[in-house]
């Protein structure tokens, strides 16, 4: 079946510094690919997304690129603020109405 | 427009009691969708209403747990009686029925079985 795995961190990295969190897909036919956050207290909140190889997902600084030949969807930022502190969660939809599967997400500490 | 809403947003329980979990969806969101991260582990899907209608149940842990959508509007999660694995955040998410692609997900009820 469908699953997604990515790296666990925790992650500590200091302000400025390049972020990157890898995260593997496996899957049949051609998934949606998807990056949502959890910030301390809050709900979770759709980051970015990708729906067909080659597609780069975008916003807030962060960056991913849908790769079919290495099922990858890694998250990248050049440069982390302390207000990037959160948990990440790598997923991915077969449908357009099918069920989301996630990671495991990734904790984000941010130190000035 | 408002967004996903879930009461309580905290839930603190003794093994064996019942609790009662609510979503309301964003207002004209055919689907609905329940998920729950256990544990700290990765978040996972219970179940898929379209409507009123159960479309896919295939997460549902066990018969503890009943999910329920009455009229097709807000939904609820009962778990009875709960045990402490229960123990986690459960989410809720709504789409639109036609070009559904984004699920908009709500703030999580934090339930904690003592």
């Amino acid at each position: 079946g469908n699953s997604v795995t990515q790296m666990e961190g925790p992650v500590t990295l200091s302000e400025e510094a390049f972020l990157t969190i890898n995260c593997t897909y496996t899957a049949t036919g051609y998934p949606s690919l998807f990056w949502y956050v959890q910030y301390p207290g809050e709900g979770l909140q759709l980051l970015l997304k990708a729906t067909k190889a080659d597609d780069k997902g975008s916003n807030k600084g962060f960056e991913a690129t849908y790769r079919k030949e290495t099922t990858s969807f890694h998250l990248e930022k050049g440069s982390v603020q302390v207000s990037d502190s959160a948990v990440y969660f790598c997923a991915l939809r077969g449908t357009s109405y099918d069920k989301v599967i996630f990671g495991p997400g990734t904790s984000l500490s941010v130190i000035p | 427009e408002a967004g996903v809403t879930q009461f309580p947003s905290h839930s603190v329980i003794e093994k064996g009691q019942t609790v009662t979990l609510r979503c309301d969806p964003i207002s004209g969101h055919d689907n609905l969708y329940w998920y729950r991260r256990v544990m700290g582990k990765e978040i996972k899907f219970l179940l898929h209403f379209v409507k009123e209608s159960k479309q896919d149940e295939s997460g549902m842990p066990n018969n503890r747990f009943l999910a329920e959508r009455t009229g097709g509007t807000y939904s609820t999660l009962k778990v009875q009686p709960a045990e402490l694995e229960d123990s986690g955040v459960y989410f809720c998410a709504s789409s639109h029925l036609i070009g559904g692609n984004e699920q908009f997900f709500g703030p999580g009820t934090r339930l904690t079985v003592l």
